[in-house]
């Protein structure tokens, strides 16, 4: 199955507090994950990414924590600022391939001050 | 910084008429790709290249669409004949190479059929 899921749709997070973005999937082939924040009007940025051989990473506010077991990964955004207002992808790689990426539907972030 | 641009910005073009979006990838960057946003909805794979030819396709890349890289440095994806379905926003990217994952995406070209 050749799908990340991708909750919640939309997040309203006040400025200073922690924003969480989750994804699930179910291909195990899956082998490198991504996130990526987009501005309106402009391409996909690549955030951070993890591959599945660790359970955290850190860079900046920004943290992915992934859980290999339950097939799931999420974005923590700390200390949110209004600045951080974008859509939010989660994507996934399949192993093996031409690094064909599978994207989430997205999240619409607005923090508000 | 080193970045992947794309033209042109806007391109608004009437059903069944031909479009070429152009792309310049990373210039050290070995893959690329095509990858189409609908409004509203989530960023979707269309093709990948390597090597000078198509490494994998998905099921919306049919035979309307064609991909070219003409010289060392542009990338450009040809629809044939438009359809009004093909609105999209359409984003080119770029992979260094094996082992490094990482794609860096392009501003888009917003294309309208009309």
């Amino acid at each position: 199955q050749q799908q990340v899921k991708q909750s919640p749709q939309s997040l309203i997070v006040q400025k200073g507090g922690i924003s969480i973005i989750n994804c699930a999937y179910e291909n195990t082939a899956f082998d490198y994950f991504p996130w990526y924040q987009q501005f309106p009007g402009k391409g996909p940025a690549l955030l951070i990414a993890i591959r599945p051989d660790v359970s955290e990473k850190k860079e900046g506010r920004f943290t992915i924590s992934f859980n290999k077991s339950a097939k799931q990964f999420s974005l923590h955004i700390m200390d949110s600022q209004p600045g951080d207002s974008a859509t939010y992808f989660c994507a996934a790689r399949i192993s093996g391939g031409y690094n064909k990426l599978i994207f989430g539907a997205g999240t619409r972030l607005a923090v508000h001050p | 910084e080193p970045e992947v641009t794309q033209t042109p910005s806007h391109q608004v073009t009437q059903m069944g008429q031909e479009v070429i979006l152009r792309c310049v990838p990373i210039s050290n960057h070995l893959y690329f790709y095509w990858y189409r946003q609908i409004l509203g909805q989530k960023v979707e794979f269309l093709v990948s290249f390597y090597n000078n030819e198509i490494s994998e396709k998905s099921e919306i890349f049919d035979d309307q669409f064609s991909v070219e890289r003409p010289d060392g440095s542009n990338f450009t994806l040809k629809i044939r004949s438009t359809k009004l379905e093909d609105s999209a926003m359409y984003f080119c990217a770029s992979r260094e190479g094996t082992g490094e994952y990482e794609q860096y995406f392009g501003p888009g070209t917003r294309l309208t059929v009309t």
